[in-house]
């Protein structure tokens, strides 16, 4: 199986920062990486897929980076409703598999 | 806009049989992969396999021998069976709709199963 890694597993940010979280894989992956957001008792709702474009409806301060087996998720301007768990997904072999996420706090 | 809706029992005892279904609205089933992903209280997601609307399969190698998904497109629905079930089963199963065989871009709200006699 593809290790996805992600760092840090939490962050502390304000309003306004700007947030970089990292996914690493264990082998290269291409550009099959997709990134999600989910908050608590609900379902993940997807962000970015193939690496870097957005999902129709997700706001454009969300953009994704990367390619092989680096890939960065960035949050431009962090708003109150972005405080969440973040995954990334990789789709390159079976099975899909994904970060242990990245929980992003309020400072 | 597409929805899906788990369904099934929330309680099943140590050694049976889960089974889950996913009903789809707002949209076909045909021509899209149906996928089943489950969360233990606290973790991170764990995939657990697809099935296509022609009702070709994938399943997670960890769970391969225990899984059997299927799908009924008259009714729109798709299902997870997975037998002989422990404690380690317990999570919340949720299925969503796959892009191709890449990104899942519709989810369904998610279903506790608890196993435990």
């Amino acid at each position: 199986d593809i290790q996805m890694t992600q760092s840090p597993s939490s962050l502390s940010a304000s309003v306004r920062d700007r947030v970089t979280i990292t996914c690493r894989a264990s082998q290269s992956i291409a550009n099959y990486l997709n990134w999600y957001q989910q908050k608590p008792g609900k379902a993940p709702k997807l962000l970015i897929y193939a690496a870097s474009s957005l999902q129709s409806g997700v706001p454009s301060r969300f953009s994704g980076s990367g390619s092989g087996t680096d890939f960065t998720l960035t949050i431009s301007s962090l708003q109150p409703e972005d405080f969440a768990t973040y995954y990334c997904q990789q789709s390159f072999s079976i099975p899909d598999t994904f970060g242990q996420g990245t929980k992003l706090e309020i400072k | 806009q597409v929805q899906l809706q788990e369904s099934g029992p929330g309680l099943v005892k140590p050694s049976e049989t889960l089974f889950l279904t996913c009903t789809v609205s707002g949209g076909s089933i045909s021509e899209y992969y149906w996928n089943w992903i489950r969360q233990p209280a606290g973790k991170g997601l764990e995939w657990i396999g697809r099935i296509y609307s022609s009702g070709s399969t994938n399943y997670s190698p960890s769970l391969k021998s225990r899984v059997t998904m299927s799908v009924d497109t008259s009714k729109n629905q798709f299902s997870l069976k997975l037998s002989s079930v422990t404690a380690a089963d317990t999570a919340v199963y949720y299925c969503a709709r796959g892009r191709g065989l890449d990104y899942f871009d519709y989810w369904g709200q998610g279903t506790l199963v608890t196993v435990s006699s």
